[in-house]
């Protein structure tokens, strides 16, 4: 069973880059059973996916975060990054790594808080 | 993209009930629509996938059915550990959409 842990800063400043990173285990990144995807929840508020990526480098994103969000793989460290650019209040949330399998997300980690503010 | 609309957006109910929630989309998930069950604090949990599927380890009160646009997420007796938010999501076109969330309270 693949096992997904995010870790990056809890607090970043209006206009900078929030970059998190998802540690896997359970599987290797580069596995084609999945595609890893994130999704973020605002407090108190629904979930909006992210994207994902998959065979080690093709990505696909939500055409509304897309010019912002940049999603990568690091193999022999069995983790994902996600860089997102010039984060605004309304990028307070929490976001989470998971995996995507025969279309339904399945694995879920825990999830890691950020809150964009000065 | 492809909005899901859920209803109710939030249910009180009791021990034992049977509960029904329903989720539209706005264009065809063919039967690619899931249900997840999130609690406080938590990552959601998926319940249900390709509409009436239940994932491993999700206990058999729990049902779906639908398919195109039209999809409802059955419990059929409420149990207390059943208290909960609960999301419809589509996975037949990107951007994948999730609807607006159902609390079930007591």
């Amino acid at each position: 069973q693949v096992q997904l842990q995010e870790s990056g800063p809890g607090l970043v400043k209006p206009s900078e880059t929030l970059s998190l990173t998802c540690t896997v285990s359970g599987d290797s990144v580069s596995s084609d059973t999945y595609y890893w995807t994130w999704v973020r929840q605002p407090p108190g508020k629904g979930l909006e996916w992210i994207g994902y990526i998959y065979d080690s480098g093709t990505t696909i994103y939500n055409p509304s975060l897309k010019s912002r969000v940049s999603l990568s793989i690091d193999t022999s460290t069995n983790q994902l990054f996600l860089k997102m650019t010039s984060v605004t209040a309304t990028d307070t949330a929490v976001y989470y790594c998971l995996t995507e399998q025969r279309f339904r997300f399945d694995f879920w980690g825990p999830g890691i808080m950020v809150i964009v503010s000065s | 993209d492809i909005q899901m609309t859920q209803s109710p957006s939030s249910l009180s109910a009791s021990v034992g009930d049977r509960v029904t929630i329903t989720c539209r989309a706005s264009q065809t998930a063919s039967k690619y629509l899931n249900w997840y069950q999130q609690k406080p604090g938590k990552a959601p949990r998926l319940l249900i996938y390709a509409a009436s599927t239940l994932q491993s380890g999700v206990p058999s009160r729990f049902s779906g059915s639908g398919s195109e646009t039209d999809f409802t997420l059955t419990i059929s007796s409420l149990q207390p550990e059943d208290f909960a938010t609960y999301y419809c999501q589509q996975n037949n076109i990107t951007p994948y959409t999730f609807g607006q969330g159902t609390k079930l309270e007591i």
